[in-house]
């Protein structure tokens, strides 16, 4: 079967580093991707990971381990426009994204 | 259009009414996607499109729903007597290379079944 897990909700404080896990098992996976979504907007896309290893934009990196079929999000030096809800999405054969519940991000200054 | 279309933005509409969502995905992009979203929860796949054709119709949660593409661009979402838990934001991505992860989301139709 298929199962995603991510934590529902982090705090963290202006200017800090945040780090969102992400676990799922899926068949035929192909890459992790993230996502970002505003309340009332709509999901954007932030990285996609195919390769185990670590993936640089700008404040933004994203991890990969197949073997450990577990990925996260890390986000430096945190503002306050990065509150939101961000989404872990396993690419499996037939390139279906699943997604999960999300974890909302809440910025505190 | 620079972007994925969504219409109507708003549906409020009566327990038992046919009620029809449309997406205008972005031009060139063979891969679309429909997601159900209720407020505070996550996305929920229906169905995916390639091309005018869709492997994957598990999502779709009964046979009240179907969806249609064609001619490889715009896709209708039906749901006929609606009911209240269909109450949610129906969301539509397309994508040029689905196999890269990255999708392209329209504002979605927020539907309200009363």
């Amino acid at each position: 079967g298929q199962s995603l897990e991510q934590p529902s909700e982090v705090t963290a404080v202006e200017g800090a580093i945040v780090q969102i896990n992400c676990t799922y098992q899926t068949s035929g996976f192909y890459g992790l991707s993230w996502y970002q979504q505003h309340d009332g907007g709509a999901p954007t896309f932030l990285s996609y990971n195919a390769l185990d290893g670590l993936e640089e934009t700008g404040r933004f990196s994203s991890f990969l381990s197949r073997s450990d079929s577990y990925g996260y999000l890390l986000l430096q030096e945190l503002q306050m426009k990065d509150s939101a809800s961000y989404f872990c999405a396993p690419n499996n054969a037939g390139n279906m994204l699943t997604f999960g519940g999300g974890t909302r991000l809440m910025v505190k200054p | 259009g620079a972007g994925v279309s969504q219409s109507p933005s708003n549906k409020v509409t009566e327990k038992g009414k046919d009620v029809e969502l449309r997406c205008d995905p972005i031009s060139g992009h063979t891969a679309l996607y429909w997601y159900r979203q209720s407020l505070g929860q996550g996305l929920e796949f229906l169905i995916y499109f390639q091309g005018n054709s869709a492997p994957d119709k598990s999502g779709l949660p009964s046979d009240r729903f179907s969806a249609e593409r064609t001619g490889g661009s715009v896709s209708t979402l039906t749901i006929q007597r609606t009911q209240q838990e269909d109450s949610a934001v129906y969301l539509c991505a397309s994508s040029l290379d689905s196999s890269r992860g990255e999708l392209f989301f329209g504002e979605g139709s927020r539907l309200t079944v009363l």
